[in-house]
Protein backbone atom coordinates (compact mmCIF):
# COMPACT_ATOMS: atom_id res chain seq x y z
CA UNK A 1 0.00 0.00 0.00
CA UNK A 2 1.59 3.82 -0.83
CA UNK A 3 1.83 5.64 2.33
CA UNK A 4 2.72 8.87 3.14
CA UNK A 5 4.18 9.90 6.64
CA UNK A 6 4.95 12.61 8.21
CA UNK A 7 6.41 12.77 11.62
CA UNK A 8 6.28 16.19 13.06
CA UNK A 9 2.63 16.71 14.22
CA UNK A 10 3.11 20.04 15.15
CA UNK A 11 5.89 22.60 15.31
CA UNK A 12 6.70 25.74 16.13
CA UNK A 13 9.72 28.61 15.28
CA UNK A 14 10.20 32.33 15.52
CA UNK A 15 9.14 34.48 12.63
CA UNK A 16 12.31 35.05 9.81
CA UNK A 17 13.82 31.68 10.66
CA UNK A 18 13.81 28.66 8.60
CA UNK A 19 11.88 25.81 8.96
CA UNK A 20 12.46 22.33 7.78
CA UNK A 21 9.33 19.54 7.59
CA UNK A 22 9.85 16.20 6.95
CA UNK A 23 7.60 13.56 5.20
CA UNK A 24 8.25 10.29 4.02
CA UNK A 25 6.52 8.11 1.36
CA UNK A 26 6.30 4.67 0.72
CA UNK A 27 5.75 3.28 -3.19
CA UNK A 28 7.01 0.67 -5.87
CA UNK A 29 6.13 3.22 -8.41
CA UNK A 30 9.40 4.84 -10.35
CA UNK A 31 7.04 7.82 -11.75
CA UNK A 32 4.72 10.03 -9.71
CA UNK A 33 4.39 13.09 -8.34
CA UNK A 34 5.03 14.73 -4.87
CA UNK A 35 3.15 17.62 -3.05
CA UNK A 36 2.98 20.34 -0.50
CA UNK A 37 -0.48 21.73 0.56
CA UNK A 38 -0.85 24.43 2.94
CA UNK A 39 -4.32 24.65 4.45
CA UNK A 40 -4.37 28.24 6.68
CA UNK A 41 -6.99 28.84 9.05
CA UNK A 42 -10.18 29.81 6.23
CA UNK A 43 -9.53 25.66 5.00
CA UNK A 44 -8.55 26.79 1.60
CA UNK A 45 -6.09 24.13 0.35
CA UNK A 46 -3.20 25.90 -1.07
CA UNK A 47 -0.56 24.62 -3.41
CA UNK A 48 3.29 25.44 -2.37
CA UNK A 49 4.69 23.03 -4.69
CA UNK A 50 5.05 20.32 -6.32
CA UNK A 51 7.80 17.88 -7.57
CA UNK A 52 8.32 15.25 -10.03
CA UNK A 53 9.93 11.98 -9.37
CA UNK A 54 12.10 11.74 -12.46
CA UNK A 55 13.27 15.41 -12.16
CA UNK A 56 17.07 15.14 -9.53
CA UNK A 57 16.42 19.11 -9.20
CA UNK A 58 14.93 19.72 -6.19
CA UNK A 59 11.78 22.75 -7.08
CA UNK A 60 11.59 25.77 -5.98
CA UNK A 61 9.17 28.63 -5.22
CA UNK A 62 10.48 31.76 -3.72
CA UNK A 63 10.64 30.66 -0.11
CA UNK A 64 9.99 27.12 -0.28
CA UNK A 65 12.39 24.59 -1.71
CA UNK A 66 12.16 20.84 -1.12
CA UNK A 67 14.94 18.18 -0.32
CA UNK A 68 13.66 15.24 -2.62
CA UNK A 69 15.72 12.33 -2.07
CA UNK A 70 14.16 9.65 -4.00
CA UNK A 71 16.21 6.70 -2.92
CA UNK A 72 15.62 7.29 0.59
CA UNK A 73 11.90 8.15 -0.59
CA UNK A 74 11.86 11.55 1.69
CA UNK A 75 10.45 14.95 0.75
CA UNK A 76 10.82 17.54 2.94
CA UNK A 77 9.71 21.16 2.49
CA UNK A 78 11.75 24.33 3.62
CA UNK A 79 10.61 26.91 4.16
CA UNK A 80 13.04 30.40 4.67
CA UNK A 81 12.51 33.73 6.39
CA UNK A 82 9.54 32.23 7.53
CA UNK A 83 6.73 34.51 8.00
CA UNK A 84 3.73 35.03 10.10
CA UNK A 85 1.43 34.00 7.18
CA UNK A 86 3.04 31.02 6.81
CA UNK A 87 1.15 29.94 10.15
CA UNK A 88 -0.83 26.92 8.67
CA UNK A 89 -1.64 23.13 8.43
CA UNK A 90 0.96 21.60 5.79
CA UNK A 91 -0.07 18.11 4.21
CA UNK A 92 2.52 16.17 2.51
CA UNK A 93 1.22 14.43 -0.36
CA UNK A 94 1.71 11.56 -3.31
CA UNK A 95 0.24 11.14 -6.58
CA UNK A 96 0.28 7.85 -8.09
CA UNK A 97 -0.14 6.99 -11.73
CA UNK A 98 -4.09 6.28 -11.22
CA UNK A 99 -3.66 10.41 -10.05
CA UNK A 100 -4.73 9.00 -6.71
CA UNK A 101 -3.85 11.48 -4.55
CA UNK A 102 -2.66 10.18 -0.74
CA UNK A 103 -2.45 12.72 1.56
CA UNK A 104 0.11 12.74 5.35
CA UNK A 105 -1.77 13.34 8.18
CA UNK A 106 -0.11 16.84 8.01
CA UNK A 107 2.15 19.36 10.13
CA UNK A 108 0.91 22.35 12.25
CA UNK A 109 3.71 24.94 12.01
CA UNK A 110 3.16 28.09 14.50
CA UNK A 111 5.05 31.26 13.40
CA UNK A 112 6.14 33.09 16.27
CA UNK A 113 6.12 36.96 16.73
CA UNK B 1 -13.46 31.07 -14.09
CA UNK B 2 -15.13 30.30 -10.74
CA UNK B 3 -13.10 26.99 -10.49
CA UNK B 4 -14.82 24.72 -8.03
CA UNK B 5 -17.65 25.92 -5.78
CA UNK B 6 -18.81 23.78 -3.12
CA UNK B 7 -22.75 24.26 -1.66
CA UNK B 8 -23.60 24.54 1.19
CA UNK B 9 -20.46 25.91 3.49
CA UNK B 10 -21.96 24.65 6.53
CA UNK B 11 -24.67 21.63 7.64
CA UNK B 12 -26.12 20.36 10.49
CA UNK B 13 -28.10 17.39 9.73
CA UNK B 14 -29.74 14.59 12.44
CA UNK B 15 -28.46 10.37 11.99
CA UNK B 16 -30.62 8.84 9.00
CA UNK B 17 -31.62 12.28 7.29
CA UNK B 18 -30.06 12.17 3.80
CA UNK B 19 -28.59 14.91 1.89
CA UNK B 20 -26.37 16.11 -1.41
CA UNK B 21 -23.31 18.14 -1.21
CA UNK B 22 -22.94 19.71 -4.24
CA UNK B 23 -19.56 20.86 -6.30
CA UNK B 24 -19.06 22.07 -9.59
CA UNK B 25 -16.24 22.78 -11.46
CA UNK B 26 -15.65 24.73 -15.15
CA UNK B 27 -12.65 23.88 -15.88
CA UNK B 28 -13.91 21.37 -18.28
CA UNK B 29 -11.52 18.97 -16.11
CA UNK B 30 -12.21 15.01 -16.32
CA UNK B 31 -11.09 14.31 -13.19
CA UNK B 32 -13.13 14.96 -10.15
CA UNK B 33 -12.42 13.67 -6.58
CA UNK B 34 -14.14 13.80 -3.23
CA UNK B 35 -12.14 13.72 0.44
CA UNK B 36 -13.28 13.88 3.97
CA UNK B 37 -10.64 15.61 6.03
CA UNK B 38 -10.71 15.10 10.19
CA UNK B 39 -8.93 15.80 12.90
CA UNK B 40 -5.46 14.29 12.65
CA UNK B 41 -6.11 12.09 9.71
CA UNK B 42 -5.36 14.36 6.68
CA UNK B 43 -7.69 13.80 3.72
CA UNK B 44 -9.07 10.81 2.68
CA UNK B 45 -10.09 9.94 -0.59
CA UNK B 46 -14.03 8.62 -1.22
CA UNK B 47 -15.27 8.75 -4.34
CA UNK B 48 -13.61 9.68 -7.66
CA UNK B 49 -14.30 10.21 -11.44
CA UNK B 50 -12.55 10.63 -14.39
CA UNK B 51 -15.04 11.43 -16.57
CA UNK B 52 -18.48 11.48 -17.11
CA UNK B 53 -20.76 8.74 -16.28
CA UNK B 54 -17.80 7.03 -14.80
CA UNK B 55 -16.97 6.41 -10.80
CA UNK B 56 -14.95 4.54 -8.62
CA UNK B 57 -14.37 4.20 -5.04
CA UNK B 58 -12.09 5.59 -2.60
CA UNK B 59 -10.16 5.00 0.38
CA UNK B 60 -13.46 5.62 2.53
CA UNK B 61 -16.18 5.04 0.25
CA UNK B 62 -19.40 3.66 3.01
CA UNK B 63 -22.00 5.40 3.53
CA UNK B 64 -21.53 7.64 0.73
CA UNK B 65 -23.05 7.68 -2.90
CA UNK B 66 -21.68 9.94 -6.17
CA UNK B 67 -22.98 10.20 -9.93
CA UNK B 68 -21.50 12.13 -12.94
CA UNK B 69 -24.25 13.13 -15.18
CA UNK B 70 -22.10 15.97 -16.58
CA UNK B 71 -18.17 16.87 -16.71
CA UNK B 72 -19.12 20.11 -14.51
CA UNK B 73 -21.02 18.14 -11.74
CA UNK B 74 -19.99 15.61 -9.43
CA UNK B 75 -22.43 15.42 -5.98
CA UNK B 76 -21.79 13.52 -3.11
CA UNK B 77 -25.24 12.08 -1.46
CA UNK B 78 -25.51 10.63 2.44
CA UNK B 79 -28.43 8.70 2.04
CA UNK B 80 -28.51 8.03 5.55
CA UNK B 81 -26.68 10.28 7.72
CA UNK B 82 -24.41 9.36 11.22
CA UNK B 83 -22.43 11.13 13.55
CA UNK B 84 -19.39 9.39 12.24
CA UNK B 85 -19.53 11.11 8.83
CA UNK B 86 -19.03 14.73 10.74
CA UNK B 87 -16.34 15.70 9.10
CA UNK B 88 -15.11 18.62 6.85
CA UNK B 89 -15.78 17.47 2.63
CA UNK B 90 -13.36 19.04 0.20
CA UNK B 91 -14.11 18.45 -3.52
CA UNK B 92 -11.60 18.65 -6.09
CA UNK B 93 -10.44 18.61 -9.84
CA UNK B 94 -7.60 18.35 -11.70
CA UNK B 95 -5.83 18.29 -14.94
CA UNK B 96 -2.48 16.78 -15.51
CA UNK B 97 -0.68 16.72 -12.19
CA UNK B 98 -2.80 20.22 -10.15
CA UNK B 99 -5.68 19.02 -8.47
CA UNK B 100 -7.84 22.16 -7.75
CA UNK B 101 -10.04 21.77 -4.27
CA UNK B 102 -12.99 23.55 -3.66
CA UNK B 103 -13.32 25.45 -0.32
CA UNK B 104 -15.22 22.69 1.75
CA UNK B 105 -18.24 21.86 3.36
CA UNK B 106 -18.32 21.44 7.28
CA UNK B 107 -20.75 19.07 8.32
CA UNK B 108 -22.23 18.29 11.48
CA UNK B 109 -24.23 15.06 12.06
CA UNK B 110 -25.94 15.11 15.32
Amino acid sequence: AQTVTQSQPEMSVQEAETVTLSCTYDTSESNYYLFWYKQPPSRQMILVIRQEAYKQQNATENRFSVNFQKAAKSFSLKISDSQLGDTAMYFCAFMNRDDKIIFGKGTRLHILP
Amino acid sequence: NAGVTQTPKFQVLKTGQSMTLQCAQDMNHEYMSWYRQDPGMGLRLIHYSVGAGITDQGEVPNGYNVSRSTTEDFPLRLLSAAPSQTSVYFCASSHGDTQYFGPGTRLTVL
